[in-house]
């Protein structure tokens, strides 16, 4: 049973198209929720943690909130260098582990 | 500036051979995590270490095993491998415990295929 899924699982903007990914998770008790990019052949890399409903977190053309039971990741004017997979996880407050997400790839195409 | 590094980046290994994983971070981390990605599926936690001589099992821990000598290395070996281990390994480290809300930095991964 997934505890955290993402969709769309694949995502196509025009550049400048704005659009939202969304995360959302069943796990009893948050932690936190994180959300990574990660390009092709590399790591993850980090870009938000967000702890409590209605905080938002903002960076470039990004923005992430959270509600109780999902997450965000908004994209305004998407550029090229925007395509990547985007990663969602959730830490339970019961547990320390992360609970990944499959993911959402977003194309952005001039 | 290296962060987390992984070695090799590629292999490839034949059924019954075995292999070490290795990964170094340079950030002073106590906590890394071992982690396999396969195509559709999320990111999944193999063996995680606390500190320096501690190791713990993930969600995917069969087939491997892992030590954690010195603070700044984590091994994965694989004593024999098995087709159903092909599959992109990550290592990751973070601050302190994981019950605080220090992200996990990740490695650029190792690709490794089993014939």
């Amino acid at each position: 049973e997934d505890q955290v899924t993402q969709s769309p699982e694949a995502l196509r903007l025009q550049e400048g198209e704005s659009s939202s990914l969304n995360c959302s998770y069943t796990v009893s008790g948050l932690r936190g929720l994180f959300w990574y990019r990660q390009d092709p052949g590399k790591g993850p890399e980090f870009l938000f943690t967000l702890y409590s409903a209605g905080e938002e977190k903002e960076k470039e053309r990004l923005k992430a909130t959270l509600t109780k039971k999902e997450s965000f990741l908004h994209i305004t004017a998407p550029k090229p260098e925007d395509s990547a997979t985007y990663l969602c996880a959730v830490r339970p407050q019961t547990l320390g582990r992360l609970y990944f997400g499959r993911g959402t790839q977003l194309t952005v195409w001039p | 500036n290296a962060g987390v590094t992984q070695t090799p980046k590629f292999r490839v290994l034949k059924t019954g051979q075995s292999m070490t994983l290795l990964c170094a971070q340079d950030m002073n981390h106590e906590y890394m995590y071992w982690y396999r990605q396969d195509p559709g599926m999320g990111l999944r936690l193999i063996h995680y270490s606390v500190g320096e001589g501690t190791t713990a099992k993930g969600e995917v821990p069969d087939g491997y095993n892992v030590s954690r000598l010195k603070k700044q290395n984590f091994l994965l070996g694989l004593e024999s491998a098995a087709p159903s281990q092909t599959s992109v390994y990550f290592c990751a480290s973070s601050p302190r415990s994981p019950y605080s809300n220090q992200p996990q930095h990740f490695g650029d991964g190792t690709r490794l295929s089993i014939l």
